[in-house]
């Protein structure tokens, strides 16, 4: 079992459609969270970090579920610019601050 | 501000080269990582850094080596190129461990053995 597990997708929805996705992880003593952001042929940038309340950042809303051990993506009124692979990133213990585990991604695509 | 910048972007080497791609940040971070990226696979670590002198294993470093005698770079090196090495490379750094700080990652080298 892969430590980061994420639907590959691709998401196809309209413009204005919410949408949303999970990530599950592995280890249970994971401490940290992430949603990086991917576009075609370029750098992962941070969306957002994932917090134990869950977290909104304008359209964004991250959720973490840690008895199920996954962690989601909310996205609503989406925009064409939101076309994009999302990839979920864990960090499986604090003490190994370098180690962050990347999902392969899932792939959205908004459409007119 | 450049932030992180890797070279080259593009490389085609033969089966059995060798090579160092260099990635420099000029944000005076004391982390710097390099990464790979497949097809249908997740960013790997490959080796990473905390600090200027000190270099560290990450999950695929078998191939590779790395080097950083500035705070600023941090090298990787190919000795004997082979064709699972073709990739995608990312460097990034961050000011502090990954734990709690985000990841500002260099535009990727692209790199394909013959």
């Amino acid at each position: 079992r892969k430590e980061v597990e994420q639907d590959p997708g691709p998401f196809n929805v309209p413009e204005g459609a919410t949408v949303a996705f999970n990530c599950t992880y592995s280890n249970s003593a994971s401490q940290s969270f992430f949603w990086y952001r991917q576009d075609c042929r370029k750098e992962p940038k941070l969306l957002m970090s994932v917090y134990s309340s869950g977290n909104e950042d304008g359209r964004f809303t991250a959720q973490l579920n840690r008895a199920s051990q996954y962690i989601s993506l909310l996205i609503r009124d989406s925009k064409l610019s939101d076309s994009a692979t999302y990839l979920c990133v864990v960090n499986p213990r604090m003490d190994s601050s370098y180690k962050l585990i990347f999902g392969s991604g899932t792939r959205l695509l908004v459409r007119p | 501000n450049a932030g992180v910048t890797q070279t080259p972007k593009f490389r085609v080497l033969k089966t059995g080269q060798s090579m160092t791609l260099l990635c420099a940040q000029d944000m005076n971070h004391e982390y710097m990582y390099w990464y790979r990226q497949d097809p249908g696979m997740g960013l790997r670590l490959i080796h990473y850094s905390v600090g200027e002198g000190t270099t560290a294993k990450g999950e695929v470093p078998d191939g590779y080596n790395v080097s950083r005698l500035k705070k600023q770079n941090f090298l990787l090196g190919l000795e004997s190129a082979a064709p699972s090495q073709t990739s995608v490379y990312f460097c990034a750094s961050s000011p502090l461990g990954s734990y709690n700080s985000p990841l500002h990652f260099g535009n990727g080298t692209r790199l394909t053995v013959t």
